[in-house]
Formats: C-alpha cells, sequence, structure tokens
C-alpha cells in the first residue's frame, strides 16, 4: 500500500518549457488535490477533483491545467513554465465520506523554473 | 478573505513542556472539519489530529489535543511533554463543504524544541 506517490520528486525547467507532474493514490479516495508551497505561505490550492470526471479551481488555478485520468490517477500540466511557478508541489487525496476526511500528502515535487 | 489564520510564525517550547499553537478559522457552514499536520524539514505533511464542527468534546491523539473553542472559532493544538522531534511546521487546515469539498491551509507556525 503506496499511498500517494508523485513523480518527478525534482524538476528544473526553464523558462517556456512545458511539463507534468503526475501523482497517483491506491487507497481508492474520491477526491484528489494538487497544492503549491512557497515559503511563508502555507499551502495554496491549485485544482482539485471531487470525483472522477470532475476538476475544479483553486485558490491559484493560472498557469496549470489538470486531467483526472482515473479514479487513481491527477495530473497537473504547466504549459509554458515560468519563474513564478518554481514551488513545491504536493498532490493528496481524500475520502468524501467516513468520520475524519483526512487528506493523505505525496511526498512532494521540487521545482525550479529558471 | 483568510479563513485560516495562524498568527505565531515562530514558537519555542522547552523540551518536556507543553505548548499550544494558535488558529482560528471563518465558514459560515455549520458543518466542516478542522485538521492539523506537522510538516518536518523532511518536507512530508503528516496528519496530527482531526476535529468535527458537531463533534461535543475535543479531539486528542496521544500528545496532541485540540482545543476547541466553536463560539470563538478557534482550534489550538495543544502538545504536551514537547520532544526534540517535535521540532517542525505545523499547519492548521479547514475543510469546507460549502466550497465543494475544498482544504483551507494556515500560513503554519514553525515550532523548536529546546533541550
Amino acid at each position: 500500500n503506496a499511498g500517494v506517490t508523485q513523480t518527478p520528486k525534482f524538476q528544473v525547467l526553464k523558462t517556456g518549457q512545458s511539463m507534468t507532474l503526475q501523482c497517483a493514490q491506491d487507497m481508492n479516495h474520491n477526491s484528489m488535490y494538487w497544492y503549491r508551497q512557497d515559503p511563508g505561505m502555507g499551502l495554496r490550492l491549485i485544482y482539485y477533483s471531487a470525483s472522477e470526471g470532475t476538476t475544479d479551481k483553486g485558490e491559484v488555478p493560472n498557469g496549470y491545467n489538470v486531467s483526472r485520468l482515473n479514479k487513481r490517477e491527477f495530473s497537473l500540466r504547466l504549459e509554458s513554465a515560468a519563474p513564478s511557478q518554481t514551488s513545491v508541489y504536493f498532490c493528496a487525496s481524500s475520502e468524501v465520506t467516513g468520520t475524519t476526511y483526512e487528506q493523505y500528502f505525496g511526498p512532494g515535487t521540487r521545482l525550479t523554473v529558471t | 478573505a483568510q479563513k485560516i489564520t495562524q498568527t505565531q510564525p515562530g514558537m519555542f517550547v522547552q523540551e518536556k513542556e507543553a505548548v499550544t499553537l494558535d488558529c482560528t478559522y471563518d465558514t459560515s457552514d455549520p458543518s466542516y472539519g478542522l485538521f492539523w499536520y506537522k510538516q518536518p524539514s523532511s518536507g512530508e505533511m503528516i496528519f496530527l489530529i482531526y476535529q468535527g464542527s458537531y463533534d461535543q468534546q475535543n479531539a486528542t491523539e496521544g500528545r496532541y489535543s485540540l482545543n476547541f473553542q466553536k463560539a470563538r472559532k478557534s482550534a489550538n493544538l495543544v502538545i504536551s511533554a514537547s520532544q526534540l522531534g517535535d521540532s517542525a511546521m505545523y499547519f492548521c487546515a479547514m475543510r469546507d463543504l460549502n466550497t465543494g469539498n475544498q482544504f483551507y491551509f494556515g500560513t503554519g507556525t514553525s515550532l523548536t524544541v529546546i533541550p
């Protein structure tokens, strides 16, 4: 049981390059999330998917796109990377029903855009 | 508008003492959940404790307890008998059903345990 996995762990991009961050969970959760974490800012929600087939914008969606490929996988795409997107990106999943609804986080992807 | 506010950027506590990390929240939804996460220097996010808005008693998990004051909209984390391994960033978060199951995080409190 791996929980939430993310690839890659580290990435360096040049301005204007594109890339996709991959996320998968094996807990059969309906909801999945993408956050970015910048120093002093806490975690800010980029996009989330309440269930397979649906996606919604979070607090900071500009410059990103997402795909909920199936129940397990939720990818984040940067079409044209900018230095302002240098951050640590976390994927998370949670269940809508249940008693606690806590989110389970992946290990994060450290992205640097030069 | 800020949904979660953590007003203590940094805190220090002596080993074996108790420490309280503050968190206030803002929501008009009667049904919500409050969470605390720990982020050590290694970077992973570790779930610590949960409090539901309808829970009558304060949540406890080992050395962690949540001081839930609903009328004041506060959900402070109390760590008893601090250990050196408790040194980390601590984030308060809220799950808000009004906004479709979104989670909102505070900016975090950096806790340092002094030997």
